[in-house]
């Protein structure tokens, strides 16, 4: 199984964007037949899928967070990443990412996850 | 409030059997076979335990096992361990390219 690592600023602004980037090792994205995911979990709570990527490319948001989102995908770094955009303290949360084989979850394996804190 | 209802607690006595629920009004789970269940440990990332109501990931033990009925899911964890304490999350396919979670169950082992 291939490993997943999150990286990106722990700290946020309100209202700034918020930018991780995942890096894949021991496995490549590009032509892989899988999705590449982002869940979250706010502090003591439960998780929420964000969204995913297709390695060809197609994208898939959770409505609820859709008009803020953004992924993305570079095979030559085999790395993918997400941007939400107007953040507020709602969104301080462990940001963890995923490999899938279908847009219908099983997500596995998954990274360790980040800690990113909204917050002036 | 979660997409998905789960009790919030759960407990058992080594060797024990206990069962976890995960259900949705709405039935995303009664319309699909997309039910996967995620171990949690303090401070760790969840692990797939179960997908696709039924089946077990290789290195997952037999203990753990899943079912459905209705709008109703189900993690049964039999001969419970000391290290099967944990948080534990159900998710469903909700159609439209969208997946929901339950909002946990943390499972003691008495």
């Amino acid at each position: 199984q291939p490993q997943l690592q999150e990286s990106g600023p722990g700290l946020v602004k309100p209202s700034e964007t918020l930018s991780l980037t995942c890096t894949v090792s021991g496995g490549s994205i590009s032509n892989s037949g899988y999705y590449w995911g982002w869940i979250r979990q706010p502090p003591g709570k439960g998780l929420e899928w964000i969204g995913s990527i297709y390695y060809s490319g197609s994208t898939y948001y959770n409505p609820s967070l859709k008009s803020r989102v953004t992924t993305s995908v570079d095979t030559s770094k085999n790395q993918f990443s997400l941007k939400l955009s107007s953040v507020t303290a709602a969104d301080t949360a462990v940001y963890y990412c995923a490999r899938h084989p279908t847009i219908t979850g099983s997500y596995d394996p998954w990274g360790q996850g980040t800690l990113v804190t909204v917050s002036s | 409030q979660s997409a998905l209802t789960q009790p919030p607690s759960a407990s058992g006595s080594p060797g024990q059997s206990v069962t976890i629920s995960c259900s949705r009004t709405n039935s995303d789970v009664g319309s699909y076979n997309y039910v996967s269940w995620y171990q949690q440990h303090p401070g760790k990332a969840p692990k797939l335990m179960i997908y696709e109501v039924t089946k077990r990931p290789s290195g997952v033990p037999d203990r753990f096992s899943g079912s459905k009925s209705g709008n109703t899911a189900s993690l049964t964890v039999s001969g419970l361990q000391a290290e099967d304490e944990a948080d534990y999350y159900c998710s469903s396919y909700a159609g439209s390219n969208n997946v929901v979670f339950g909002g946990g169950t943390k499972l003691t082992v008495l």
